[in-house]
């Protein structure tokens, strides 16, 4: 009920490509869906994130589509760069409730070449 | 920067030793969360406060404990430590804890290694 799939596992993509991230979700109290990027040696940080009330948002380069009946959202890096090679972690939270803890996907490695 | 800082960044220990990893969280906020990172499990979430009380218990092992104190910093306890509980420890914060959808801004990490 808590788990958050994410795939694929990893991805490489030319520079210039459009890299696309997967990830699906079971609980439907998940109310706040954060995309986390990662370097290695570094914490993880916010990227980009999505509430339920929108199907897509956009910052940049980067853009979520989100489809709450299939309870499944992506990540869309536009025009990838090599500085872009991290690791990428959706994750979901509950909307409500006195808690805030994330689920993370289990991340996918992404390598932008060349 | 985040503006999270975590103490020790690297921690070597032998099994059935006990640690203890720092956290401060960014200034003004409230709610301090603390995920592991280890390659089968993914990132965890083990436990989050709110100002001083715990609020949300993950994954967490009962050889763990953690508490925030009045000056809002956080410290995990890992204690009778096994070669299993090597991994990344990762501490977070928030402004606040309810109302959901907080961005959480993590530090920078304490690598642990267990031998």
């Amino acid at each position: 009920q808590q788990q958050v799939k994410q795939s694929p596992q990893s991805l490489i993509v030319q520079k210039g490509g459009i890299s696309i991230i997967n990830c699906a979700y079971e609980n439907t109290a998940f109310d706040y869906f954060p995309w986390y990027q990662q370097f290695p040696g570094k914490g993880p940080a916010l990227l980009i994130a999505i509430r339920p009330d929108v199907s897509e948002k956009k910052e940049g380069r980067f853009t979520i589509s989100f489809n709450k009946s299939a309870k499944q959202f992506s990540l869309h890096i536009m025009d990838s760069q090599p500085g872009d090679s991290a690791t990428y972690f959706c994750a979901a939270s509950p909307g409500t409730g006195t808690a805030s803890k994330l689920t993370f996907g289990t991340g996918t490695r992404l390598q932008v070449t060349l | 920067d985040s503006g999270v800082t975590q103490t020790p960044k690297h921690l070597i220990t032998a099994t059935g030793q006990r640690v203890t990893l720092r956290c401060s969280p960014r200034s003004g906020d409230l709610s301090v969360y603390w995920y592991q990172q280890s390659l089968d499990q993914g990132l965890q979430f083990l436990i989050q406060y709110y100002n001083g009380e715990e609020r949300a218990k993950g994954n967490i092992l009962e050889r763990f404990s953690a508490q925030q104190f009045p000056d809002l910093h956080s410290e995990l306890n890992l204690s009778s430590l096994e070669l299993g509980d090597s991994a990344l420890y990762f501490c977070a914060s928030s402004p606040r804890t309810s109302g959901g959808g907080e961005t959480q801004y993590f530090g920078p990490g304490t690598r642990l290694l267990v031998l």
